[in-house]
């Protein structure tokens, strides 16, 4: 198995432009969980899907934020616009049981 | 969102040195899972324990499910240098499907 596949690995772009990240899952993982990572406040709950469905998107930090995920092998998560204290590694993990798995993340710099 | 305690934040020990850190919670967890980050990648997957008192071994690593099923244990004998890196701990509640992280022990082996 592939594992989590996430892209870009990395992202530099200007404030104000839109990012999207893109998350390619376990096959046959029915949750999907998107984290972001950051030295002053660690990993992050965003959103978690399940079954395609968002079911908490408590964590998502402002309307800037939004996530998708249109089937069961594809989720993206967008920032519009961006700003640099978005700067961060953003990870996607999904889980077909008790355990969860990550992808190497999209390393995101905001100038 | 919620966060577990995790100690110590961080570690420096001699190569061959026994190691161990923990977490705990204010929650009854019903999962508690351990992972490892190296530098530039995800989280991996190192341990998982399901049940209270359940004491469970990968290698050199060992870790315990608490009975009060509020903390965990992770200990890992005779360090190498390549044991270096992040590692966090993870619960999941009775009924959750997210996970809560801890907020990671750094460790550095000298050799």
């Amino acid at each position: 198995d592939a594992g989590v596949i996430q892209s870009p690995r990395h992202e530099v772009t200007e404030m104000g432009q839109e990012v999207t990240l893109r998350c390619k899952p376990i096959s046959g993982h029915n949750s999907l969980f998107w984290y972001r990572q950051t030295m002053m406040r660690g990993l992050e709950l965003l959103i978690y899907f399940n079954n395609n469905v968002p079911i908490d998107d408590s964590g998502m930090p402002e309307d800037r934020f939004s996530a998708k995920m249109p089937n069961a092998s594809f989720s993206t998560l967008k920032i519009q616009p961006s700003e640099p204290r978005d700067s961060a590694v953003y990870f996607c993990a999904s889980r077909g049981g008790p355990e969860a798995f990550f992808g190497q993340g999209t390393r995101l710099t905001v100038v | 969102g919620q966060q577990l305690n995790q100690s110590p934040q961080s570690m420096f020990i001699q190569e061959g040195e026994d190691v161990s850190m923990n977490c705990t919670s204010s929650s009854i967890f019903n999962t508690w899972l351990w992972y490892k980050q190296d530098p530039g990648e995800g989280p991996v997957l190192l341990i998982a324990l399901y049940k209270a008192g359940e004491l469970t071994s990968n290698g050199r690593l060992t870790a315990q499910f608490g009975i009060t099923r509020k903390d965990s244990f992770l200990n890992i004998s005779a360090s190498i240098p390549s044991d270096v890196g992040i590692y966090f701990c993870a619960g999941r509640r009775t009924g959750a499907n997210n996970l809560f992280f801890g907020t990671g022990t750094r460790l550095t082996v000298i050799p």
